[in-house]
């Protein structure tokens, strides 16, 4: 079975600090690792794919890494701020419009 | 600006009565999408769309109906043989594409007492 697992569940870290949250998935085949950012209340939005080939991408303060040997992914947040308390949600494609296979996300808080 | 609109934001319902939650996309996208959220739990499939007049059951089909009769649109109707309904729902679109991001609506919450 196609599993998402994302740690920790929640974090709390104070605003300006960077912190890093952990996607491991057993998703095959495998055709792209994505993250989202979800406010409470709103629907995801979409920070990054990575492909097979793709080991690191970044969007602004965010930056993605994948490991495709390790089945590993992580999400990096540099100089935290407020406005990035939200929950962080990994989604792994197997390929399809039916084949994605999302995690349970981490709940990130910024502390002032 | 080109976006998707789910309506209404809140709805509630009392057990036994069918619900139909709207979707409407101006992104010019092929394939549309329904997903349920619960507390806990990661996004689960009920039905996608990747043409007019054409759909798929998703993972959680069961007591849900779906049309596409156009292009913008995808509603879904929660029908009284959903066993629990209440939850938190999303729609999204993407290009057909299988590394095109989704781009979800805000999300319909359905209160069913």
């Amino acid at each position: 079975k196609n599993q998402v697992e994302q740690s920790p569940q929640s974090l709390i870290i104070l605003e300006g600090k960077n912190c890093t949250l952990q996607c491991n998935y057993t998703v095959s085949p495998f055709s792209n690792l994505r993250w989202y950012k979800q406010d409470t209340g709103r629907g995801p939005v979409s920070l990054t794919i990575m492909t097979f080939s793709e080991n690191t991408k970044s969007n602004g303060r965010y930056t993605a890494t994948l490991d495709a040997d390790t089945k590993q992914s992580s999400l990096h947040i540099t100089a935290s701020q407020l406005s990035d308390s939200a929950s962080y949600i990994c989604v792994v494609s197997g390929g399809g419009a039916d084949g994605l296979t999302f995690g349970k996300g981490t709940h990130l808080i910024i502390q002032p | 600006d080109g976006g998707i609109t789910q309506s209404p934001k809140y709805l509630f319902r009392k057990e036994g009565q069918n619900v139909t939650l709207s979707c409407e996309q101006n992104l010019n996208h092929d394939a549309m999408y329904w997903y349920r959220q619960d507390p806990g739990q990661g996004l689960r499939l009920i039905y996608y769309s990747q043409i007019v007049n054409d759909f798929q059951k998703g993972d959680i089909a069961e007591g849900y109906s779906v049309s596409r009769e156009k292009k913008e649109s995808f509603p879904l109707t929660v029908t009284s043989a959903q066993k629990n309904p209440t939850a938190f729902y999303l729609c999204a679109s993407s290009l057909r594409d299988v590394n095109s991001p989704l781009h979800f609506g805000n999300g319909t919450r359905l209160t069913v007492t």
